[in-house]
């Protein structure tokens, strides 16, 4: 049960498209289509943001996308707004019930 | 509306045991599970475990394998996550999360507990 390997940051300036990635192996990220992504702001419990691979929870702005790719998900903001400044976190189903995250990444707005 | 409260913060010497709970409102507390994931200060999540909330199966994460006990009280509508010889490293802030049945995400997330280990 080893973490998920996700970039420790990225950047962008306001407006611009981001894309975090969360690599990690058949056992998990590429052996189901059950990867969701979570925002969290600074003393903030997590929020769901993206949900089985490309799915947008009701609320979260369409900017916000998924997908994946073989064992790497991806994360991308488009038109980077201030507020978007936060961590994500990737988490990936790894059957039996169990659950495996990546080290999460932290989202800098310029 | 769906809500988890989770037990106020707590200070806890190193080899002790300290029991968080995590109280569900606003839905059908049988139909789902529970997960438990904790953060060390400036560290990422971690899972735990999980409970299922009808029958009271437990799955741990191998790093706490003998040290964790999940365990739920529906009458109460309440989950407990118990973890023993505690030691510094321990130090963080637990969180519940609901996965409701057929689904592999958290919807919903309880405010978190701010657990202290130190002598």
């Amino acid at each position: 049960q080893s973490a998920l390997t996700q970039p420790r940051s990225v950047s962008g300036s306001p407006g611009q498209s981001v894309t975090i990635s969360c690599t990690g192996t058949s056992s998990d990220v590429g052996g189901y289509n059950y990867v969701s992504w979570y925002q969290q702001h600074p003393g903030k419990a997590p929020k769901l943001m993206i949900y089985d691979v490309n799915k947008r929870p009701s609320g979260v702005p369409d900017r916000f996308s998924g997908s994946k790719s073989g064992n790497t998900a991806s994360l991308t903001i488009s038109g980077l707004q201030a507020e978007d400044e936060a961590d994500y976190y990737c988490c990936s189903y790894a059957g039996n019930y169990i659950r495996v995250f990546g080290g999460g990444t932290k989202l800098t707005v310029l | 509306q769906v809500q988890l409260v989770q037990s106020g913060a707590e200070v806890k010497k190193p080899g002790a045991s300290v029991k968080v709970s995590c109280k569900a409102s606003g839905y059908t507390f049988t139909n789902d599970y529970m997960h438990w994931v904790r953060q060390a200060p400036g560290q990422g999540l971690e899972w735990m475990g999980v409970i299922k909330l009808s029958g009271g199966t437990t799955t741990y994460a191998q790093n706490f394998q003998g040290r964790v006990t999940m365990t739920r009280d529906t009458s109460t509508s309440t989950v407990y996550m118990e973890l023993s010889s505690l030691r510094s490293e321990d130090t963080a802030v637990y969180y519940c999360a609901r996965v409701t049945a057929d689904t592999y995400y958290y919807d919903y997330w309880g405010q978190g507990t701010l657990v202290t280990v130190s002598s």
